[in-house]
């Protein structure tokens, strides 16, 4: 079975100071991977995705992520964060084409400190 | 583009009642999802429907049940309700076909149940 694992549950940076949040995914074929983001009382918004090809992906916000098949991960990553990046980050993975029981982390709590 | 689509926003129900959550997806969009968010278990896939049949389903009980109209708007309904299906319901719509694998969620319906 797919799974995912955020081992950050909380995470405080600087504003202005890069951030990096990390994912890995157990999934035997190729993964479907996504990052999104949750603000209090919202719902999810997608930041970006990874299907195939460039294992680096441009997202929304300012936002990057690298896919790792080595190391499993699917690591986000800002270069420059803002206060109103803070929210709650969810990783997932979804299976292959037809199916779209996506499978969330625990997700990271992100705090920006001014 | 309009988004997802949720009512209602806010519940309040006593156990043994049963309710309806409703979900309108984006224009275009055939496949909706449901998932249920609660601090203990965090995301949970509930069950995915397109062209009006269930697709998918996730480990929930019977209680669990939804359907899809034709016009891909989709209702989900939980029978004698218990304290432990206090959520948030959030639906989640997608292309299901070519590149759209990507899910779009909407606002949530918090349910709160006493």
């Amino acid at each position: 079975a797919q799974s995912v694992t955020q081992p950050d549950i909380h995470i405080t940076v600087s504003e202005g100071a890069s951030l990096e949040l990390r994912c890995n995914y157990s999934y035997g074929a190729t993964p479907y991977l996504f990052w999104y983001v949750q603000s209090p009382g919202q719902g999810l918004q997608l930041l970006l995705k990874y299907f195939s090809g460039d294992t680096l992906v441009q997202g929304i916000k300012g936002f990057e992520a690298e896919f790792k098949r080595s190391q499993s991960s699917f690591n986000l990553r800002k270069p420059s964060v803002h206060w109103s990046d803070a929210a709650e980050y969810f990783c997932a993975v979804g299976a292959e084409t037809g199916r779209r029981a996506l499978t969330f982390g625990s997700g990271t709590r992100l705090q920006v400190q001014p | 583009k309009a988004g997802v689509t949720q009512t209602p926003r806010y519940l309040i129900k006593t156990r043994g009642q049963q309710v309806t959550l409703s979900c309108s997806p984006i224009s275009g969009h055939r496949s909706v999802s449901w998932y249920q968010q609660t601090p203990g278990q965090g995301l949970q896939f509930l069950f995915e429907y397109f062209s009006e049949t269930q697709r998918n389903k996730g480990n929930f009980p019977g209680r669990f049940s939804g359907r899809q109209f034709s016009n891909s708007r989709s209702e989900m309904n939980v029978s004698t309700l218990e304290l432990g299906d206090s959520a948030l319901y959030l639906c989640a719509s997608s292309k299901r076909s070519g590149s759209g694998l990507e899910q779009y969620f909407g606002p949530g319906t918090r349910l709160t149940v006493t």
